[in-house]
């Protein structure tokens, strides 16, 4: 069974960078696509971005310019960093897996990141 | 990017009733659309791929239909324990989701 499990600081200041990463048991991040999604208290879910175990990314137009998901192919990890943060990133950050046959089918628990002084 | 919009944002339902949520893309994606369940402090789950592809363990009165631009989950008898947020995700370009429907039972 495929668990994936987001870790990371809880409290960014705004304009500092937020980092989070995802690792993935019971299943190699060597297949399939791996994502990060975030869902601001109380509202809808926002997609980050997502790569593919070649290693090319995709982003979201709107945070292209912050963001980057890199991986770690031999911890099974792979990580988020978005820069510049305001308090409009506050969210649940959640990692899941994309299997090109089917939508997003295995999800972390999600991680609140709050941006605060 | 392509745009998703859910409708309706909000339903109250009686058990045992039929819920039909519509989601609408800003331009043809296929059949690149997904349906997830979210509960309160939960993930999402996966409920239907494909438009209409079932998953293995989602209970069948879960349903789904469409192709293009127009889109429908149905729910075939509710019950109690699928009060949740329903949301729409296409992969056609890029990822989006819909805003969301909630599902409250009355």
């Amino acid at each position: 069974q495929v668990q994936l499990q987001e870790s990371g600081p809880g409290l960014v200041k705004p304009s500092e960078t937020l980092s989070l990463t995802c690792t993935v048991s019971g299943g190699s991040i060597s297949s399939h696509y791996w994502s990060w999604i975030r869902q601001p208290p109380g509202k809808g879910l926002e997609w980050i971005g997502y790569i593919h175990y070649s290693e090319s990314t995709t982003y979201n137009p709107s945070l292209k310019s912050r963001v980057t998901i890199s991986m770690n192919t031999p911890k099974n990890q792979y990580s988020l960093r978005v820069t510049s943060v305001t308090a409009a990133d506050t969210a649940v950050y959640y990692c899941a897996r994309r299997d090109i046959n089917s939508g997003l089918d295995y999800w972390g628990p999600g991680t609140l990141v709050t941006v605060s002084s | 990017e392509i745009v998703m919009t859910q409708s309706p944002d909000f339903q109250s339902v009686t058990p045992k009733e039929k819920v039909t949520i519509t989601c609408r893309a800003s331009q043809s994606i296929g059949s690149s659309l997904h349906w997830y369940q979210q509960k309160p402090g939960q993930s999402p789950k996966l409920l239907i791929k494909f438009a209409s592809q079932s998953i293995s363990g989602v209970p069948s009165r879960f349903s789904g239909s469409g192709s293009g631009t127009d889109f429908t989950l149905t729910i075939n008898s509710l019950e109690a324990e699928d009060a949740a947020t329903y949301y729409c995700h296409q992969s056609s370009s890029g990822w989006t989701f819909g805003q969301g429907t909630k599902v409250e039972i009355k």
